[in-house]
C-alpha cells in the first residue's frame, strides 16, 4: 500500500532554514494522478496547508508562506521536499506530508505520513 | 480567503448518542470539494467524508455528511468509543487553495 514518511531535523534555529523530506513508497510520485503536499499543525492547533507539487514539477503555495517556501521533488528517489526559510518560533509545528488526489475523491488528502515535529528554538 | 468555522468547539457525548458537527464557510464552497477528517492524539488526520456526503473507504456507515453552499454537517449516528477524536472540515478551491476549519473536539461525557 501507499506509505509516506517524513524525515529531517527536529530542531532548527531562528532565522535559519527548515528542510524536510517525504519518502513515498507504493506509488511513483511521477504518477499524473496525484499532487504531493505539505501540511503543518502547531501543537494543540488546527491544520495549515503549506503547498503542493505535481508530477510535472509545477507547484502551488499558501500565499501566507509563499515568500519563504519551496517544494521540490526527486523522482529518482521517489521523494519530495519542503524548504522553509527565515523560520521563527511561529513555524514550530508537526509537519505532515500527504498525497492529494486529483480524481475521485478529488481534492482530498489520503494517505498522510505520521508527521514530524519541528521546533524552532535557539 | 474562505474561512471555515466549526461548531461547537467541543462537544461532550456518551457512546450510543448522536453527534452533529457543523462547518460553516464564509463563502459558498463546492460540495464536490468539501471533506471531513478525523484526528486522534498523536496521529495524522484520516479522511472520513469527501464530496460533502461520501464516506471514504473503510469508514462505517454510522458516519454521514450533508450540506451545500456555506453550511455542512457531519453526523455520527451512534457513537462508538473509537469515534471520540477531533474532526476537521476542509475545502478546496479558493485562495489559499486549501483551508481547514479549526476543528471540533468530540469527547466522552
Amino acid at each position: 500500500q501507499v506509505q509516506l514518511e517524513e524525515s529531517g531535523p527536529g530542531l532548527v534555529k531562528p532565522s535559519q532554514t527548515l528542510s524536510l523530506t517525504c519518502t513515498v513508497s507504493g506509488v511513483s510520485i511521477s504518477s499524473g494522478s496525484y499532487y504531493w503536499t505539505w501540511i503543518r499543525q502547531p501543537a494543540g492547533e488546527g491544520l495549515e496547508w503549506i503547498g503542493r507539487i505535481y508530477a510535472s514539477g509545477s507547484t502551488n503555495y499558501n500565499p501566507s508562506l509563499e515568500s519563504r517556501v519551496t517544494i521540490s521533488a526527486d523522482t529518482s528517489k521517489n521523494q519530495f521536499s519542503l524548504t522553509l526559510t527565515s523560520v521563527t518560533a511561529a513555524d514550530t509545528a508537526v509537519y505532515f506530508c500527504a498525497r492529494e488526489r486529483i480524481v475521485v475523491p478529488a481534492a482530498t488528502f489520503d494517505p498522510w505520513g505520521q508527521g514530524t515535529l519541528v521546533t524552532v528554538s535557539s | 480567503e474562505i474561512v471555515l468555522t466549526q461548531s461547537p468547539g467541543t462537544v461532550s457525548l456518551s457512546p450510543g448518542e448522536r453527534a452533529t458537527l457543523s462547518c460553516r464557510a464564509s463563502q459558498s464552497v463546492s460540495s464536490t470539494y468539501l471533506a471531513w477528517y478525523q484526528q486522534k492524539p498523536g496521529q495524522a488526520p484520516r479522511l472520513v467524508i469527501f464530496g460533502a456526503s461520501n464516506r471514504a473507504p473503510g469508514i462505517p456507515d454510522r458516519f454521514s455528511g450533508s450540506g451545500s453552499g456555506t453550511d455542512f454537517t457531519l453526523t455520527i449516528s451512534r457513537l462508538e468509543p473509537e469515534d471520540f477524536a477531533v474532526y476537521y472540515c476542509q475545502q478546496y478551491g479558493r485562495s489559499p487553495l486549501y483551508s481547514f476549519g479549526q476543528g471540533t473536539k468530540l469527547e466522552i461525557k
